[in-house]
Parts: structure tokens; sequence; C-alpha cells
């Protein structure tokens, strides 16, 4: 399988806390991608951070991608209840069609 | 604009029923994706069509069948269903050049 996995399967916060969540993968990428997806819902693009960048930032998320690892990050500064959700990276290949491949996603609970 | 939508939210079928799921994309993308979510299992693709006209295999193919009817649609068939297709299908598509797939609310699947 080429779906990456993600690091902690479940995470559990209180309001006002950061959040990490890892994600690794087992190919050469063009990008990484992270999703979230609320309870029963599609999923929802985060951000994107392409191979030749090594960090990335939008509000308050905040991306790292270390490919001689081939490894992610995501940081989730500050959060809130509203930021309950699954969340997935996702890798699009470097070679053959610019399909996403999935990690299994992280179970993000913020306690208010 | 409603985004990518997907008929029936819910379906409940007995083993060898046949079933069609319909997705409909309102945002003039060419490429439309099919995938089934499995708990611990992420996003898995079953099928792609890249262009109008054009379909191809993803991860997880067999035990279904794709119509890519026009630039629109793009539909998903169970011809004879088997309860290890009980999952939730989602439906996404992406605008040429564009590298972030939009996501369909999901139909849920049960077969018994």
């Amino acid at each position: 399988s080429q779906q990456g996995e993600e690091d902690p399967q479940a995470l559990s916060i209180q309001e006002g806390e950061n959040a990490t969540m890892n994600c690794s993968y087992k190919t050469s990428i063009n990008n990484l991608q992270w999703y979230r997806q609320n309870s029963g819902r599609g999923l929802v693009h985060l951000i994107l951070i392409r191979s030749n960048e090594r960090e990335k930032h939008s509000g308050r998320l905040r991306v790292t991608l270390d490919t001689s690892k081939k490894s992610s990050s995501l940081l989730i500064t500050a959060s809130r209840a509203a930021d309950t959700a699954s969340y997935f990276c996702a890798t699009a290949q470097a070679t053959g069609a610019n399909n996403l491949f999935f990690g299994t996603g992280t179970r993000l609970t913020v306690i208010p | 604009n409603a985004g990518v939508t997907q008929t029936p939210k819910f379906q409940v079928l007995k083993t060898g029923q046949s079933m069609t799921l319909q997705c409909a994309q309102d945002m003039n993308h060419n490429s439309m994706y099919w995938y089934r979510q499995d708990p611990g299992m992420g996003l898995r693709l079953i099928y792609y069509s890249a262009s109008e006209g054009t379909t191809d295999k993803g991860e997880v193919p067999n035990g279904y069948n794709v119509s890519r009817l026009n630039k629109r649609e793009f539909s998903l068939r169970l011809e004879s269903a088997a309860p290890s297709q009980t999952s939730v299908y989602f439906c996404a598509s992406r605008g040429w050049a564009e590298e972030t797939q939009y996501f369909g609310p999901g139909t849920r699947l049960l077969v018994l």
C-alpha cells in the first residue's frame, strides 16, 4: 500500500493548547497536503506544502516537511473546540498520475 | 455554487444487489475521483477520471465500475454488492492545473 501513516491516531487536548500531528510517507512526492474532516462530512483542504519547501504557515496552522525523512507535521496553535475533527495528510507522488494518497488520520478532540 | 454533490446520502443493500452512486460537480473541473473510507484505513482511491471520456483504476477497483457521463458527472456502480463493500464513499474533483481536491459529503453504504 502507498498509504501514509499518521501519528498519533488520536489526540485529546485542552482548548488553548497546541496540537501537533505527524505524517510519514513512502515515496518521492511533488507536494503534501493536509485535509480536515468533521464527523460525518467530506474532507476540506487546509494547506499544501511543496517538496522544495520546508515550512509553511496559514493562520493558526504551521506545516513542516522533511523529505529526507519522508515526514511532515501539522501544528495547530491556540486550539479551539471547533478544531475537533480528523486530520489527514495526503501526498501527490512525483511520478505517474497526479493522484493523492491519504494517511490513516489523526482524530483530534479539543476540550472546552 | 453547490460544489460536489453526491446521492444518495445513505443506502442499505442486500448482498448481490446492485446500485449506482451519483456524483456531480459544478466547478468545471476536469478530474474526478471515487474513494472509499473505512475505519483506520484513511481514504483509498477506487477509480478516477483525469478528463471527460477517460477513466482509470485506482488502488482498490475490484467490484466496482465507473462512468464519466459528461464533464460534470461521475458515477460509481456496484454490480453485485458484498458485505466487504460496506463503507463511506466520497467523490472528489480537481481543476486543471490545481493540486487540491474538493470533496462531496459522502454516501454511507451498508451491505447486509
